[in-house]
């Protein structure tokens, strides 16, 4: 069946504009995670969605940052007035349900900020 | 906060070595424990995990055990491959849901 896909593949922005990420999980899976993958903070945890409870916002690095899940299904990752640091692949991860059970990754969007 | 400490890499192997890459953690509890792996232009995937002191976990000729005297989480495989290369991830989740990932090992077998 299809994995988690992700769009776009590749983001080039420029400093302060903002910008939209979206993640598909599996079709049934009711835990979607947005992970951040840079070269120097390594891999970190963002934000996490489990059904219709209140998503764990803990990872976020800050107000510009943000992300919905609509209709327990597709999310989107924004972020406003982009910075140079915000420059990293974005992973979006899904998994049946949200505690002890693997999760599946996307393959991530790349974002650079010019 | 819970963390995983793992070895600098990269590594380079010959074909057939024995492979150990190194993970320690922190953790104020007892998280469950995890190997991830990134091969080349593919997106991470979970190798193996454990979920309690003693377990061990196993995929495709590669284990760890979860040491909770060490607080330790090695991976090691006895005859690396080529399609072994690698990066590969050690982690933990101390909420059961989001996971905190070490730094990397990237892994090179060379034939």
């Amino acid at each position: 069946g299809a994995g988690v896909s992700q769009s776009p593949s590749n983001k080039v922005t420029e400093k302060g504009k903002d910008v939209e990420l979206r993640c598909d999980p599996i079709s049934g899976h009711t835990a979607l995670y947005w992970y951040r993958q840079s070269l120097g903070q390594g891999l970190e945890f963002l934000i996490y969605f489990q059904g219709n409870s209140a998503p764990d916002k803990s990872g976020l690095p800050s107000d510009r940052f943000s992300a919905e899940r609509t209709g327990g299904s597709v999310s989107t990752l924004t972020i406003q007035r982009t910075q140079q640091e915000d420059s990293a692949v974005y992973l979006c991860a899904s998994s049946i349900t949200g505690t002890g059970y693997e999760q599946y990754f996307g393959p991530g969007t790349r974002l650079t900020v010019t | 906060g819970d963390s995983v400490t793992q070895m600098e890499g990269p590594v380079t192997l010959s074909e057939e070595a024995f492979l150990t890459i190194n993970c320690t953690y922190t953790a104020t509890g007892y998280p469950s424990l995890f190997w991830y792996v990134q091969y080349p232009g593919e997106g991470l995937q979970l190798l193996l995990k454990a979920t309690k002191a003693d377990d061990k976990g196993s995929n495709k000729g590669f284990e760890a055990t979860y040491r909770k005297e060490t607080t330790s989480f090695h991976l090691e495989k006895g005859s690396v491959q080529v399609s072994d290369s690698a990066v590969y991830f050690c982690a933990l989740s101390p909420t059961g849901y989001a996971l905190n990932f070490g730094k990397g090992t990237s892994l090179l077998v060379t034939p």
